[in-house]
């Protein structure tokens, strides 16, 4: 069976440009979420959706945004980008909304670097 | 706002020693669960810890839940080339929920 999956795998833009990273859950989860992990230090909660709803959203500014598609995948957008958005973006996938932590799965990652 | 405090920021170990690190915070919380990251992989996770004093196996690791809920430990035996790594300390923001917070992590290097 097919892990979370994160595309793309690299990415490097430019300041005050927009992003959009994707994430496609394992078969069958419901619930998506995204995290932020800057180097050298732990992942930061950003967003969660379950059930194509966000349940959650992290101390980020309004320039991220992201949603659920019908087929659970989901999609993380940054708008006009800054040097500080440079970090490894993280989506973890489970069955259900509900902390249930040995059912809860991260993709590989999508490393940004904002030049 | 809540932070959760890990050390040591590394190791460095050689093969066969024992391993401890450990997370703590100034807020009490109700589950700890502890992860490990490869370089280019996501977290996965190794152990998790829903009872203040519970003490969990998971093959040479063990961790445990401190009793006042404010910190926990991660404890590796005979360590091997494989355990070289991240490790994190995570907790739930809210209850039954995937809102996670994280340590900055401890990293494990093996002395050659």
């Amino acid at each position: 069976d097919a892990g979370v999956t994160q595309s793309p795998t690299h990415l490097i833009k430019t300041r005050g440009q927009q992003v959009t990273l994707r994430c496609s859950p394992i078969s069958g989860h419901k619930s998506v979420s995204w995290y932020q992990q800057v180097l050298g230090q732990g992942p930061q909660f950003i967003f969660q959706y379950y059930e194509k709803e966000e349940r959650g959203r992290g101390n980020f500014p309004d320039r991220f945004s992201a949603r659920q598609f019908p087929n659970y995948s989901s999609e993380l957008n940054v708008n006009a980008l800054l040097l500080g958005d440079s970090a490894l973006y993280l989506c973890a996938s489970s069955l259900a909304g509900q902390g249930v932590y040995n059912e809860q799965f991260f993709g590989p990652g999508t490393r940004l670097t904002v030049l | 706002g809540q932070q959760l405090n890990q050390s040591p920021q590394s190791m460095f170990i050689q093969e066969g020693e024992d391993v401890s690190m450990n997370c703590t915070s100034s807020s009490i919380f109700n589950t700890w669960l502890w992860y490990k990251q490869d370089p280019g992989e996501g977290p996965v996770l190794l152990i998790a810890l829903y009872k203040a004093g519970e003490l969990t196996s998971n093959g040479r690791l063990t961790a445990q839940f401190g009793i006042t809920r404010k910190d926990s430990f991660l404890n590796i035996s005979a360590s091997i080339p494989s355990d070289v790594g991240i490790y994190f300390c995570a907790v739930p923001l809210m209850d039954s929920n995937y809102q996670l917070i994280w340590g900055a992590g401890t990293k494990l290097i093996i002395k050659p």
